[in-house]
């Protein structure tokens, strides 16, 4: 079945450097991978989400990476700034039934 | 955002009681999930619905259950409350008719079996 995991699960940045959150799959038939931003005592919130047969998705101030061959996903954060400050969690989600399945998430803590 | 909301926030119980968890929403989306988080793992899908006649199990459904009272309201059951159903209860929507495949996740409720 799929596994979603995480490599690490807590990250530290200093203000204003880039993040990389890293994550690795095991199905190779995914279709969507979906990352999640969860701040404490809320809900995840959704940041940005890929296709399996797009390598490279942006949005604003964020980055997905897609590697196929080794089964990889990344999410960067340029510039990263005290709000965000949060657990990220990879998903994936089976396009034909819309069940998402979570990682473990990674915990990153922004250094002023 | 208030569109997912969910009663209550905290919860204490003791094993053996009933409880039930509400979740209701404002956003007309057909598709609701019941998830459970524990502390330093991921989300788990407990109960899914993609409208009021379907309701189907997650990846652990057992000790739970669930109605789907309108479109708009989607309730989970602990029928005998045990300590190991310790957790954080996520509600959740979503409408892929609109072709984005976003959840939209409710601020949780955190309870306690004691």
């Amino acid at each position: 079945g799929e596994s979603v995991g995480l490599h690490l699960p807590t990250l530290s940045v200093q203000e204003g450097d880039n993040s990389i959150i890293n994550c690795a799959y095991s199905n190779s038939a995914s279709d969507y991978f979906i990352w999640y931003k969860q701040e404490s005592g809320k809900g995840p919130q959704f940041i940005i989400d890929i296709r399996s047969n797009m390598d490279k998705r942006q949005g604003q101030r964020v980055t997905v990476l897609l590697n196929k061959t080794v089964k990889h996903l990344s999410l960067q954060i340029a510039a990263t700034q005290p709000g965000d400050s949060a657990v990220y969690f990879c998903a994936y989600l089976a396009y034909n039934d819309y069940k998402l399945s979570f990682g473990a998430g990674t915990t990153v803590t922004v250094r002023a | 955002d208030a569109d997912v909301t969910q009663t209550p926030r905290n919860r204490i119980t003791k094993t053996g009681k009933r409880i039930m968890l509400e979740c209701s929403q404002t956003k007309g989306h057909d598709r609701m999930y019941w998830y459970r988080q524990d502390p330093g793992l991921g989300l788990q899908l407990i109960y899914y619905s993609f409208d009021v006649k379907d309701i189907n199990k997650g990846e652990i459904s057992d000790g739970y259950s669930v109605s789907r009272q309108a479109q708009a309201k989607f309730s989970l059951s602990l029928e005998s409350a045990i300590p190991n159903q310790t957790a954080l209860y996520f509600c959740a929507t979503s409408d892929p008719g609109q072709g984005r495949n976003e959840q939209f996740f409710g601020p949780g409720t955190r309870l306690t079996v004691l």
